[in-house]
């Protein structure tokens, strides 16, 4: 059984600039959420995704956005990226709230 | 407002030494609290999920259990594979009806052979 896929792994990007990131949920999850993880503030809550509506959003500006495909497929876009949006990004599938299960993540440098 | 407190934030342990992390709550109605390990560089890889005080459960040399205001991860015999970062999560109801998981920052383990 597959386990959730992020892509890419890895990313450089520059001051300014904007980046998508994707995520491929567990065949048949129909919940995804976005988590940022940085030594600092270890794992913040991003948003979830459930059948292609954002039920729920964490604290972060709106520079940080998402979206989910009919096939549950989920993606983030970070626009006017700045230093502090460094970090691993996390992406959790669910087949119902009891069970999150993480992919291995995107880890974001912006230089 | 929902969070989550792990102590110690680093241990250090000799291969064998048994010892406990904890994890301190708070949260508006607990629906289940998350244990989870993460390696360098990897997503965090699921453990145990306990929904009410009183429960425990076992794997292998980890052992996690639930009070009303805390859980613990006992290890016991502990092994250099046993290094990791432990993160404890619980699932805390929004205001829109929906959960989300809010984390702790973790415990980095280190198992010295």
């Amino acid at each position: 059984k597959a386990g959730v896929t992020q892509t890419p792994r890895y990313l450089i990007k520059t001051r300014g600039q904007q980046v998508t990131l994707s995520c491929s949920p567990i065949s048949g999850h129909r919940s995804v959420s976005w988590y940022q993880q940085t030594p600092g503030q270890g794992l913040q809550f991003l948003f979830e995704y459930f059948s292609e509506t954002q039920r729920n959003k964490g604290n972060f500006p709106g520079r940080f956005s998402g979206r989910q495909f009919s096939n549950s497929r989920s993606e983030m876009n970070v626009s006017t990226l700045e230093l502090g949006d460094s970090a691993l990004y996390l992406c959790a599938s669910s087949l119902s709230n009891y069970g999150y299960t993480f992919g291995s993540g995107t880890r974001l440098t912006v230089v | 407002e929902d969070q989550v407190t792990q102590s110690p934030e680093a241990l250090r342990l000799q291969e064998g030494e048994s010892s406990s992390l904890n994890c301190s709550y708070t949260v508006s109605g607990l629906r289940g609290l998350f244990w989870y390990r993460q390696d360098p560089g990897k997503g965090p890889e699921f453990l145990f999920t306990l929904y009410s005080a009183g429960e425990e459960k076992e794997k292998e040399r980890l052992k996690a259990t639930l009070t009303k205001k805390e859980s613990f991860l006992h290890i016991t015999a502990p092994k250099p594979e046993d290094s990791a970062t432990y993160l404890c999560a619980v699932q805390a109801v929004t205001q829109g009806g929906s959960e989300k998981l809010v984390f702790g920052k973790g415990t980095k383990l280190t198992v010295n052979p």
